[in-house]
């Protein structure tokens, strides 16, 4: 069974630019976490999907921003990037929402704002 | 205010030593999840293991074994007779509410031949 996939693996943008990154769950999860985790910090809860819904939010910016689509599939988009954007930004899914389920992760996207 | 206290920042250890690993965690509700996490340089977190608050039995898998103690809101994880491939940075997290999500800030392993 495949796992979480992300893409891309590596993005690396401009100050001020736009990127998005994507993330397929696990088949048969319909939840989605978005989490940043910064050079020597821990992982900061971002954003959660669920059914299509945005569940909930970490302590981020506007301008950080996503969807879930039919299909389960999640896109993260982050707006006039900063510098301070550059990240591992990961993905994990799990089969029912919340935290009553194990969340599995993807890889991550490494994203380097130049 | 910090959830999720992971105060090792690195350790370091030579092979077949045993090696814990503290998380302190800070909560008031009486419903919560503990997870441990193991990223290897790969990068990909690997779930290792999921315990409930109503749930404080110790538990042992193969060379890890996970204390959960209420008492003192820790859930601490020791590796026995550590090997090179536990080389990772290790994760403790905390679910609140049921979307409420809050990791430790890691703790990195190093474990020597």
């Amino acid at each position: 069974e495949a796992g979480v996939t992300q893409s891309p693996t590596h993005l690396i943008k401009t100050r001020g630019q736009q990127a998005t990154l994507r993330c397929s769950p696990i088949s048969g999860h319909t939840s989605v976490y978005w989490y940043q985790q910064a050079l020597g910090l821990g992982l900061q809860f971002l954003l959660w999907y669920d059914e299509g819904e945005e569940r909930n939010r970490g302590n981020f910016p506007p301008r950080f921003s996503g969807r879930q689509f039919p299909n389960y599939s999640s896109e993260l988009n982050v707006n006039a990037l900063e510098l301070e954007d550059s990240a591992l930004y990961l993905c994990a899914s799990s089969f029912r929402t919340g935290g009553i389920d194990t969340q599995y992760f993807g890889p991550g996207t490494r994203l380097t704002v130049l | 205010a910090q959830k999720v206290t992971q105060a090792q920042t690195e350790i370091s250890v030579v092979e077949k030593e045993d090696v814990t690993l503290d998380c302190v965690y800070e909560t008031r509700d009486t419903t919560y999840y503990l997870f441990w996490y193991k990223q290897p340089p790969s990068g990909e977190l690997v779930f290792l293991i999921r315990r409930n608050s109503f749930d404080e039995q110790n538990e042992i898998s193969g060379r890890y074994s996970w204390n959960f103690q209420k008492s003192t809101s820790s859930f601490n994880f020791t590796i026995t007779a550590s090997q090179v491939v536990d080389s990772a940075v290790y994760f403790c997290a905390l679910i609140l509410n049921f979307n409420k999500f809050y990791f430790g800030s890691g703790t990195k392993l190093n474990v020597k031949p």
